[in-house]
């Protein structure tokens, strides 16, 4: 079955780096484009930034342009989130999240791993 | 980018029949989808595109779109489906998307 595992939260200085990871299995991951969404502590869900199955073609919310990174290893199954110059705006729960269609980025996320927090305070 | 505005609460008794709006300029041009979140939990796909249900979403789940509104309908709602509801679609750029405001049904 589809399992998607996030990993790399934590609490980190303001201004600070972190890199999340996405573990896919029990799918042809490298057939599939991913996204990145956010969720802060009682507020409601954030895209973030989505790769294309083949990592050429990548697109990033406003809020994190020039910040947020995202990039794949389709010999790894693993999609990352490089987070740099991190704010308090950042502390959120992020998911990663698979592209339904596959090759073709279609925007319907139809499986979501359970999240990673990731907290940015002094 | 666009924005989505979303109702942000609505209550039903259990059986009866709710629809969620979700209004944003870009609806005119891109369908939209929707997500169910249970607190604690992550999101979950139940409507796309048109009026698609992905495998395992029940039948009484529904999506339509007029001009700038889409909406889910929860034809005879049951205790279960009592959460948060979240539209999204692309935005104007169509290379971004956005998420609605989100709606809490509740089902008394």
């Amino acid at each position: 079955q589809v399992q998607l595992v996030e990993s790399g939260g934590g609490v980190v200085q303001p201004g600070r780096s972190l890199r999340l990871s996405c573990a896919a299995s029990g799918f042809a991951f490298s057939s599939y484009a991913m996204h990145w969404v956010r969720q802060a502590p009682g507020k409601g869900l954030e895209w973030v930034a989505v790769i294309s199955y083949d990592g050429s073609t990548k697109y990033n919310a406003d809020s994190v342009q020039g910040r947020f990174t995202i990039s794949r290893d389709n010999s790894q199954n693993t999609l990352f989130l490089h987070m740099n110059s991190l704010r308090a705006e950042d502390t959120a729960e992020y998911y990663c999240a698979r592209d339904l269609e596959g090759v073709v980025i279609v925007g319907y996320f139809d499986y979501w791993g359970q999240g990673t927090l990731v907290t940015v305070s002094s | 980018s666009s924005e989505l505005t979303q109702d942000p609460a609505v209550s039903l008794a259990l059986g009866q029949t709710v629809r969620i709006t979700c209004q944003g300029d870009s609806l005119r041009t891109y369908f939209a989808s929707w997500y169910q979140q249970k607190p604690g939990q992550a999101p979950v796909l139940v409507i796309y595109g048109k009026n698609n249900r992905p495998s395992g979403i029940p039948d009484r789940f529904s999506g339509s779109s007029s001009g700038n509104t889409a909406s889910l309908t929860i034809t005879g709602a049951q205790a279960e489906d009592e959460a948060d509801y979240y539209c999204n679609s692309r935005d104007s750029s169509g290379n971004h998307y956005v998420f609605g405001t989100g709606t809490k049904v509740t089902v008394l």
